[in-house]
């Protein structure tokens, strides 16, 4: 039972470098996240996708941008990374929002210098 | 603009005692709520939820009230055990799910 993986699980960038993470779930849900947590700010979404094809800006959505081109997977993209980016990032997954639960992958710390 | 809320950043408990954690919302059309646990190093996990139609919800040691009008919602945890020392993240739900800041949980022997 996979649930939600997310790749890479660590990664240090430098300033202005792009990259991927990639969420994967096999639990068929709808519904995708992504949130970064910081100290003090709990987790905050950043994007989210109601569905193959569909994205959605969450709460701090500047610097990131997202795709749903399959409905198992939720990529999230910096363009140009910034040390205001190093984060925790979390993917998550649900088939609804009501009367249902998110499940999350492990997590991916990213560091920029 | 957080619209949920957890104001207590920390809670410490001895072991067998009660633990009673908080959280505030904003917005009045959240229609589901949730309660995550976080140990390090690990994603947050799903403990306990209740809907916007009910006002209480038991499972085991932790039940999650839920007070619409002052828009409040708690969880306690009775007794206490070790294991429950962890991060504790209030969420909301409305087309989207909203998170708190979380509250450290410590139980002391």
């Amino acid at each position: 039972n996979a649930g939600v993986t997310q790749t890479p699980k660590f990664r240090v960038l430098k300033t202005g470098q792009s990259m991927t993470l990639l969420c994967a779930q096999d639990m068929n849900h709808e519904y995708m996240y992504w949130y970064r947590q910081d100290p003090g700010m709990g987790l905050r979404l950043i994007h989210y996708s109601v569905g193959e094809g569909t994205t959605a800006k969450g709460e701090v959505p500047d610097g990131y941008n997202v795709s749903r081109l399959k409905k198992q997977n939720f990529l999230l993209g910096l363009e140009s990374a910034a040390p205001s980016q190093t984060s925790v990032y979390f993917c998550a997954s649900s088939q609804g929002t009501v009367n249902t639960e998110a499940f999350f992958g492990q997590g991916t710390r990213l560091t920029v210098v | 603009d957080q619209q949920v809320k957890q104001n207590s950043p920390s809670l410490s408990v001895q072991e067998g005692r009660i633990s009673i954690l908080n959280c505030d919302y904003t917005n009045s059309m959240f229609d589901y709520f949730l309660w995550y646990k976080k140990y390090p190093a690990e994603g947050p996990t799903f403990l306990i939820s209740i809907s916007s139609i009910k006002d209480k919800n038991e499972d085991g040691r932790f039940t999650v009230f839920l007070n619409k009008s002052a828009k409040h919602l708690s969880l306690h945890i009775v007794p206490s055990q070790p294991g429950d020392s962890a991060v504790y993240f209030c969420a909301a739900s409305y087309y989207k799910l909203s998170f708190g800041a979380g509250t450290t949980v410590t139980v002391r022997a």
